[in-house]
């Protein structure tokens, strides 16, 4: 298996739910990544686990909840979201947990989420 | 620190050659270049790392100056596939896998 898949493909919530992301990879990848993009940006890094710890969190606002159950699970708990939240969601993984050598990141095909 | 691409936007042709450049004010550890069409999600082209050495896709072709801090990637003999959004990532020395993103160069290829 060599992809990152999503899930949902689309969200819709309001801005009192409690929902959750899902992001799952079976490359034997080491780092995982939660990305935010809005239309005509770049991706936005927002947490990355390396060997299922959170090594980064880019000052992410406390309403996004990330979790890594095992090497292959990275799911993102979202509560209590604003409408400006709503965007793309990306999930990344990447062979290393450290950069000491090529470490490209493979995409998931995203959450498209609103938020109302 | 966000690195800065150039161009915002570039036309071609069938067949004609294309260069974006991808510059950072901070030592780098490695360099990223991925496309995305409209709706999917990014894709791996080629990964630049500090010391000389790359890996990525045999069409494409990249190259990495360590000292100026930037890197540019050659599109050549273009095809209508190779539209899409060009972004380049940056990796800071010891930067632990902690990718910065540049705003995007948007190539169109037409007929």
């Amino acid at each position: 298996d060599t992809e990152v898949t999503q899930t949902p493909k689309h969200l819709v919530m309001g801005m009192t739910n409690k929902k959750s992301l899902k992001c799952e990879q079976h490359m034997g990848h080491r780092a995982m990544y939660w990305y935010k993009q809005k239309a005509k940006k770049p991706p936005e890094l927002m947490f990355v686990y390396s060997y299922e710890k959170l090594s980064i969190n880019e000052s992410v606002p406390s309403r996004f909840s990330p979790e890594c159950p095992n090497s292959s699970l990275l799911n993102l708990h979202l509560h209590a979201l604003q409408p400006e939240d709503s965007a793309l969601y990306l999930c990344a993984s990447s062979p290393r947990g450290t950069s000491s050598s090529y470490n490209e990141q493979f995409f998931g095909p995203g959450t498209r989420l609103t938020v109302l | 620190q966000q690195p800065v691409q150039s161009p915002q936007a570039v036309i071609l042709r069938e067949g004609e050659d294309a260069v974006i450049n991808c510059s950072s004010s901070k030592a780098l550890y490695s360099v990223h270049w991925y496309r995305q069409k409209h709706g999917e999600a990014p894709v791996f082209l080629m990964i630049l790392l500090k010391g000389g050495e790359q890996k990525g896709h045999e069409k494409i072709s990249a190259s990495f100056n360590e000292k100026k801090q930037q890197s540019s990637l050659y599109l050549t003999a273009s095809q209508l596939s190779y539209s899409g959004t060009y972004f380049c990532g940056t990796e800071d020395d010891g930067g632990y896998n902690k990718l910065i993103f540049g705003a995007g160069t948007r190539l169109a290829v037409h007929p």
